[in-house]
């Protein structure tokens, strides 16, 4: 078990650039959680999926967001023509269908729009 | 809809102190209640979790016990120490298909040697 990953660590961007985010869950873990997080706030969900289908969007995940999870293994979170209001950390988590209440997360991915 | 509301940090304490950290929830259902903890440069982990009334969830000498008829989820410690300080949030799930988690606005707990 290695845990929950996610790179890159920071990402610094203009606004308007497009970026990508990487999350590798564990393994054996079929459920797939996007996460964002703003100073002084608790984390919101975003997205889930379940091996590679996305059964759940937040109403948060506007259309400039969208996640992909092929083969259901790795998570990919893009962001198009980022905004200031973008500027968050990105969590994921993972965990089994059975036990799913408990959540794995990785350490997030710090976004800065400048 | 479904939310958790934690009493705002920081909460500074001195080691060996007793740490209480209120939690309350609004919920349609029957939700399970959890608190995650945030150390310093690392992810989120699950600290403790009750999933029904009057369960009590218990983890590293902390303590939680699920309380419908006033919908709270207080965390308690008798004796904290200086490894204890960190974020810590209350969440909820309401156990449906995504089983996803509702979280507070987190407290900071600093303990002081």
């Amino acid at each position: 078990d290695t845990g929950v990953s996610q790179n890159p660590r920071h990402k610094i961007t203009k606004r308007g650039q497009n970026v990508t985010f990487r999350c590798d869950p564990i393994s054996e873990h079929n459920r797939l959680y996007w996460y964002r997080q703003t100073l002084g706030q608790g984390p919101e969900f975003l997205t889930y999926f379940q091996n590679e289908a996305q059964l759940e969007k937040s109403r948060l995940l506007s259309d400039r967001f969208s996640a992909e999870r092929p083969k259901g293994s790795f998570s990919t979170l893009e962001i198009q023509r980022t905004e200031q209001g973008d500027s968050a950390m990105y969590l994921c988590a993972s965990s089994q269908t059975e036990g799913g209440e408990k959540l794995f997360f990785g350490s997030g991915t710090q976004l800065s729009v400048l | 809809g479904d939310s958790v509301t934690q009493m705002e940090g920081p909460v500074t304490l001195s080691e060996e102190a007793f740490l209480t950290i209120n939690c309350t929830y609004t919920a349609t259902g029957y939700p399970s209640l959890f608190w995650y903890v945030q150390y310093p440069g690392e992810g989120l982990q699950l600290l403790l979790k009750a999933t029904k009334a009057d369960d009590k969830g218990s983890n590293k000498g902390f303590e939680a016990t699920y309380r419908k008829e006033t919908t709270s989820f207080h965390l308690e410690k008798g004796s904290v120490q200086v490894s204890d300080s960190a974020v810590y949030f209350c969440a909820l799930s309401d156990g449906g298909a995504t089983n996803k988690l509702i979280f507070g606005t987190g407290t900071l707990l600093a303990v002081q040697p």
